[in-house]
């Protein structure tokens, strides 16, 4: 999980709260990412940033805003938590689009646990 | 239907076997193939990647990728129990833009029993 944090790791809440998950990165990498992981769908993509202040809708962000004002930092928020954004949320980086350029990869971060009650 | 299928297994082999993971998928404009590992509670990590039809070979790992059949594959030879994890094989349209976003399989769940 090289030069990536997440936080907070693990978090409860209850439905209809706002809940933002911060994504921190010290690899100064161009591209950052949010995915959210659920059982029977694998890893789907949520919103993703090309700089800063540069972002785009991905294949599931009904329900989710993000934010990255700092190359460093990239902010997902659930502005009315419901029980289905139950999930484990990661975030990625990479230095190219998808990290292909130059044998370069796309590095995920340890995760955060969110469960909406 | 889903745009990548794979099997979710779980797949239990015992320590030496071969393992082959597998992906199908339904777009034909797909152009570059990975495949993550995963260990419980970890991120995905790259392990392979490769472009177009062919096989790439790396120490135990070989991606094989079919476009005529829309099929990809992941060898790992002579399994270790450090390989039990979910594989997770991943495809993306080309190169910039939206189409440099990952479409990911459910994944595979291995385990190499010692």
């Amino acid at each position: 999980d090289a030069g990536i944090t997440q936080s907070p790791r693990h978090k409860v809440t209850e439905t209809g709260t706002p809940v933002t998950l911060r994504c921190h990165q010290t690899e100064n990498h161009r591209y950052m990412y949010w995915y959210r992981q659920d059982p029977g769908h694998g890893l789907r993509l949520i919103h993703y940033s090309y700089g800063v202040k540069d972002t785009d809708k991905g294949e599931v962000s009904d329900g989710y805003s993000v934010s990255r004002s700092k190359t460093e930092d990239f902010l997902l928020t659930l502005e009315s938590a419901t029980s289905s954004q139950t999930s484990v949320y990661f975030c990625a980086i990479s230095e190219s689009p998808s990290g292909l350029a130059f044998d370069e990869t796309q590095y995920f971060g340890p995760g955060t646990r969110l469960l909406v009650l | 239907q889903k745009e990548v299928e794979q099997d979710p297994g779980p797949l239990s082999v015992p320590e030496g076997a071969i393992v082959s993971l597998n992906c199908t998928y339904s777009n034909s404009a797909f152009q570059y193939f990975m495949w993550y590992r995963q260990y419980s509670r970890k991120g995905p990590e790259l392990l392979m990647y490769t472009y177009s039809s062919g096989n790439k070979e790396d120490g135990r790992f070989t991606a094989q990728v079919d476009k005529s059949s829309k099929y990809i594959s992941l060898f790992i030879r002579d399994s270790q129990p450090s390989d039990s994890a979910t594989y997770l094989c991943a495809m993306i349209l080309g190169y910039g833009g939206s189409q440099g976003n990952l479409i990911f399989g459910k994944g595979t769940k291995l385990s190499v029993k010692p």
